[in-house]
């Protein structure tokens, strides 16, 4: 079974500050794909990024990173110099290609940056 | 512009009612799917298509219906049968079902919220 754990439900930081969004999932497949989106107030699903189960290199994209560790099966969210703009809530999602591509969303988390 | 239109961006239902909801896509993808969402849970897939005429139940099924007539059309029908549809619904698109290439990103729309009253 696929399953997504986003043990954070709400997140309050003061802007300009860092944070990190958790991100732990549980898969039996090797081949599988990770996914975060945000949620602005509209609703709108936003994609930031995805990383396949065999590329394990962190990435940054601007103020963003993300860290990949499959030893501890986690997925974990950075933002750096937090802004206004960036209060919105985060879903990390899997999907493995054993199965079509369904999503598996956590239940996410919701961040707020206050001035 | 290519992209995901749903409609209406907010509907009010009587219980007993059926409602249905549209979504829409011209970015000529393939698969076509709905979720719903609760306050503090994550997105929950009901039904998905991943070609026209076709269409395969999700994780939470009952109380809905769909139909995949056209590629770029995808209706959810909420129907009296649904104990508890007060949520907020998202459609979206891929290219493919099948992850064949390593990139198959979902496309979501703005979303439906449902009351019912």
């Amino acid at each position: 079974a696929q399953k997504v754990t986003q043990a954070q439900t709400e997140i309050s930081v003061v802007e300009k500050e860092d944070v990190t969004l958790d991100c732990v999932y549980e898969t039996r497949d090797t081949t599988y794909y990770l996914f975060w989106y945000k949620q602005p107030p509209s609703g709108e699903l936003v994609f930031l990024i995805r990383r396949n189960s065999f590329d394990e290199q962190n990435e940054i994209s601007g103020r963003y990173s993300w860290n990949f560790q499959k030893s501890t099966s986690s997925f974990n969210f950075t933002i750096t110099a937090s802004q206004v703009v960036d209060s919105a809530v985060y879903f990390c999602a899997l999907f493995h290609t054993g199965g079509g591509n369904k999503l598996t969303f956590g239940t996410g988390t919701q961040l707020k940056v206050e001035l | 512009d290519g992209g995901i239109t749903q409609s209406p961006k907010y509907l009010f239902r009587k219980e007993g009612q059926n409602v249905t909801l549209s979504c829409e896509q011209n970015l000529n993808h393939d698969a076509m799917y709905w979720y719903r969402q609760d306050p503090g849970q994550g997105l929950r897939l009901i039904y998905y298509s991943q070609i026209v005429n076709d269409f395969q139940k999700g994780d939470i099924a009952e109380g809905y219906s769909v139909s995949r007539e056209k590629k770029e059309s995808f209706p959810l029908t909420v129907t009296s049968a649904q104990k508890n549809p007060t949520a907020f619904y998202l459609c979206a698109s891929s290219i493919f079902f099948e992850p064949i290439s390593s990139y198959n990103e979902q496309f979501f729309g703005p979303g439906t919220r449902l009351t019912v009253l």
